[in-house]
């Protein structure tokens, strides 16, 4: 057990819905980061948040988007969903900004 | 080749024998971390090797990074059946003076019992 914890774990929804994935990141750790990993892909790095502040973006799309609340837990927001947004999305945590990454179990989102 | 790209794609072994995957990347990092993922689950972290570091153990894991070369390699000592699993580096860099982490596209390891 990392100590992250996702919810949901699975998710099933339609094209054009708009969906919220949340993590938790480890006790104390300020930096979060949100991946996407698809069977086509491979694991692709979306966004990272450092202490509520976005710190660096990867291959985000625009109608993705996330945020760290005071609490530290994050939000990751994907709207206008397309099948190809199948894919599982994990969320990783750190104490600092050049750390060892904490992963969560994952959340499986199906876009049917 | 992509930041990150491990070799091979895919590996087969015996119980007890070793297994040698490596990484190769493009830009400057500041430090290098192997992975280990079981099938659909999350990652875990195995290993982080620093920038001005050129070898590393834990355990059955050895960890060398060659920066001149732009490589790293992740040696398993001794496989078990439980190794089986698809193992990732991933390069934490500098960019645009944010810190950008990339994942490779993964080892596939097969431990035959």
């Amino acid at each position: 057990d990392s100590g992250v914890t996702q919810t949901p774990k699975h998710l099933i929804t339609a094209t054009g819905q708009r969906v919220t994935l949340r993590c938790s990141p480890r006790s104390g750790d300020l930096s979060v980061y949100w991946y996407q990993q698809s069977l086509d892909q491979g694991l692709q790095f979306l966004i990272q948040y450092y202490n509520g502040e976005e710190r660096a973006k990867g291959n985000i799309l625009e109608r993705f988007s996330a945020q760290q609340f005071p609490d530290l837990h994050s939000e990751l927001n994907l709207s206008s969903l397309e099948l190809g947004d199948s894919a599982l999305y994990f969320c990783a945590s750190s104490g600092g900004v050049q750390e060892t990454q904490y992963f969560g179990p994952g959340t499986r989102l199906l876009v049917l | 080749s992509q930041q990150g790209e491990e070799d091979p794609q895919a590996l087969s072994i015996q119980e007890g024998e070793n297994a040698t995957m490596n990484c190769s990347y493009k830009t400057s990092i500041n430090n290098l971390q192997w992975y280990r993922q079981n099938s659909g689950r999350g990652l875990v972290h195995l290993i982080l090797i620093r920038s001005n570091e050129r070898e590393k153990h834990s355990g059955r894991l050895r960890v060398t990074l060659d920066t001149s070369k732009k490589s790293s390699s992740l040696l398993i000592t001794a496989s078990r059946a439980a190794d089986t699993a698809s193992y990732f580096c991933a390069t934490d860099a500098d960019s645009g003076g944010y810190q950008k982490v990339t994942f490779g596209t993964g080892t596939k390891l097969q431990v035959i019992p």
